[in-house]
């Protein structure tokens, strides 16, 4: 079965700094992999998607992760942190392996950003 | 083009009462899901359809049942809430149960069982 580690619950960033959110995962297939971002009180909102093509992959907001099979890392990153940007995200692979389509979540980063 | 929509938004339920929760895509998907959130352990699949008139049981089904009403509407049923049902539960679909496809979240039910 494919599993998702996060590997900080809490990250916290002034306004202005870079953001970097970890995630490793493991996968029997070649995986598709996911960010999803939760405000607070709100549903999920994709932020990209990996499917294979370019292992760089840019999204929403200014947000962008890079897909290294080698160290089989998805992190997050973005040059810049805004307030808006404090939520939590979520690092999710695609499991093919038990369920169609079936998405496997990490445990979440909550980001705070101080101004 | 609402996306997927959820009620109720909140719901407070005693021991052994029983309720649905009700979810409806208007995207044409062919594939929904009903996941629950707890703190600290993202997001658990309880049972999922993928088309209309199928359906299957996910990591966490116990204590749970689901219909698939037709290909907007997938409904969830807690016949009798126990305190452990506690959670924040999302609806979700898909165009359909392929690898790599994106799924669209409703806004949640916040359920209280006391």
């Amino acid at each position: 079965a494919q599993s998702v580690t996060q590997l900080d619950s809490h990250v916290s960033v002034s306004e202005g700094t870079p953001v970097l959110l970890r995630c490793n995962y493991s996968s029997s297939y070649s995986p598709s992999l996911f960010w999803y971002v939760q405000h607070p009180n709100k549903g999920l909102q994709l932020l990209l998607k990996y499917t294979s093509a370019a292992t760089l992959v840019k999204g929403i907001n200014g947000f962008e992760a890079e897909f290294k099979k080698s160290e089989t890392s998805f992190h997050l990153t973005k040059p810049s942190a805004h307030m808006s940007d404090a939520a939590e995200y979520f690092c999710v692979v695609s499991d093919r392996e038990e369920y169609g389509n079936k998405l496997v979540f990490g445990a979440g980063t909550i980001l705070r950003v101080k101004s | 083009n609402a996306g997927v929509t959820q009620t109720p938004k909140f719901q407070v339920l005693k021991t052994g009462q029983s309720m649905t929760l009700q979810c409806a895509q208007d995207m044409n998907h062919n594939s929904m899901y009903w996941y629950r959130q707890d703190p600290g352990m993202g997001l658990r699949l309880i049972y999922y359809s993928a088309s209309e008139g199928t359906t299957d049981k996910g990591e966490v089904p116990n204590g749970y049942n689901v219909s698939r009403l037709n290909k907007r509407e997938f409904s969830l049923r807690l016949e009798s809430a126990a305190p452990s049902q506690t959670s924040v539960y999302f609806c979700a679909s898909s165009q359909g149960a392929s690898i790599g496809g994106e799924q669209f979240f409703g806004p949640g039910t916040r359920l209280t069982v006391l």
